[in-house]
């Protein structure tokens, strides 16, 4: 069966440090990745989603950037943390259209 | 633009009761609709999904019913139980794309 990982579970990071998530599959191939942010008590946001490797689609202007350097690899990353970056981070995965995406449990990050 | 929204905020059922939750959408193109389940501190968890050739679906102890006419989705969850307590999540996706536009949640609240 199909799993995903996320980690960390939760982070607390200094305004204008850097930034690390990474986001991994088991169990499939080829599959869509996803990166979403959600704010307290609101719905998700798409941030940036892959078909492949190396390829990755931004949906919104921000302070983040993803890169998918293998299959079942997503990362999500910044150089430099803003106080706004705070929330809860979700990766997904589908295996393409029409097709449901599967969420991992999230990382929590907070910016003090 | 195009959105998914729903009607209810907060939902409380009483356990046993049949408990539905509503959800609007705009755009005619969507032909893909799917329902989340989150609890608390965890990503969301799929529940059921319908396609646009479908009016009705039914799962264990959950129906999905789409009425494209008015453009409205609901969920009915039957015997509701204390488990079911969590924000529930529609989510649309628009033809030929294999992003997900969800709604911002209904809390649903089962008390004894």
């Amino acid at each position: 069966s199909q799993t995903i990982h996320q980690w960390p579970a939760t982070l607390v990071q200094p305004v204008g440090s850097p930034l690390s998530l990474e986001c991994t599959v088991e169990g499939t191939s080829n599959p869509n990745l996803y990166w979403y942010r959600q704010a307290a008590g609101r719905g998700l946001q798409l941030l940036f989603y892959s078909v492949g490797i190396g390829q990755i689609s931004s949906e919104v202007p921000q302070n983040l950037s993803a890169s998918r350097p293998q299959d079942r690899q997503f990362i999500l990353s910044s150089k430099k943390l803003l106080l706004s970056d705070s929330g809860f981070y979700l990766c997904a995965w589908s295996t393409g259209l029409d097709q449901p995406q599967h969420f991992g449990d999230g990382t929590r990050l907070s910016i003090l | 633009g195009e959105s998914v929204g729903l009607h209810l905020p907060t939902l409380s059922v009483q356990e046993g009761d049949n408990s539905i939750i509503n959800c609007a959408y705009s755009n005619s193109a969507s032909d893909y609709f799917i329902w989340y389940k989150q609890e608390s501190g965890k990503g969301p968890q799929f529940i059921i999904d319908i396609r646009s050739n479908m009016d009705k679906r039914q799962g264990q102890r959950v129906t999905v019913l789409l009425n494209k006419t008015v453009k409205h989705l609901s969920l009915q969850i039957a015997a509701t139980q204390p488990g079911d307590s969590a924000v529930y999540f529609c989510a649309e996706n628009m033809g030929n794309t294999d992003k997900l536009i969800f709604g911002t949640g209904t809390r649903l609240q089962v008390f004894p």
